[in-house]
């Protein structure tokens, strides 16, 4: 158990709704990541958070959105889905100082399927 | 940009021996970390090792250590004394030191399948 926790585990949709993905990072740890893993593009690196702010934007499209909040927990906002965002999108937080600095931690992931 | 290349896309081995997992990348800095993760059925990415660019000593972690070749690029991981439950695939990964972005970068990653 990484300590980084995701909310739901699997979800069901249709094309063109919203849903929302929720992770806790591990205690204390300030950054929060977001990836996707599919099928045909790996997996890519979407968002990064760092105490509340945008760090750093990857392969984000724009129907994506992501904040995190003053706990520290993050939220991916995925909206008009499509079929091919179906993927499994993970979330992961490094810890703030210490020698684990550049080490990331992932949740059990978020398993979309947009029908 | 950086990339990471895992040419086999999978790989077997018996139980109790060894193998090796490659994986090249390329990159024009000089100070960087590298990663090897497992996933497992689970889909739960776990990480195996990791290798500071600076360091010219091999991580090793129990059964589990690297290769690495800053010269050539490579981080090949060496996986001892195989078990039934290193069977998963594997991803290379690259992460920038400096700069603000630390995102990972992960080669496309190598399945790996252990015989009884």
């Amino acid at each position: 158990d990484s300590g980084v926790t995701q909310t739901p585990k699997h979800l069901i949709t249709a094309t063109g709704q919203r849903v929302t993905l929720r992770c806790s990072p591990r205690s204390g740890d300030l950054s929060v990541y977001w990836y996707q893993q599919s099928l045909d593009q790996g997996l890519q690196f979407l968002i990064q958070y760092y105490n509340g702010e945008e760090r750093a934007k990857g392969n984000i499209l724009e129907r994506f959105s992501a904040q995190q909040f003053p706990d520290l927990h993050s939220e991916l906002n995925l909206s008009s889905l499509e079929l091919g965002d179906s993927a499994l999108y993970f979330c992961a937080s490094s810890p703030r100082t210490g020698l684990n600095q550049e080490t990331q931690y992932f949740g059990p992931g978020t398993r979309l399927l947009v029908l | 940009a950086q990339t990471v290349t895992q040419s086999q896309p999978e790989m077997s081995v018996q139980e109790a021996e060894t193998v090796t997992l490659s994986c090249t990348y390329d990159t024009s800095e000089s100070d960087y970390y590298l990663f090897w993760y497992k996933q497992p059925p689970s889909r739960q990415m776990i990480l195996v090792i990791r290798q500071e660019a600076y360091k010219q000593q091999n991580a090793t972690e129990n059964r589990f250590s690297v290769n690495f070749q800053k010269a050539a690029k490579s981080f090949s991981l060496k996986i001892s004394d195989s078990q039934l439950g290193d069977a998963a695939m594997y991803f290379c990964a690259y992460r920038t030191r400096t700069g603000a972005n630390s995102k990972l970068t992960f080669g496309k990653g190598i399945t790996l399948s252990v015989r009884p």
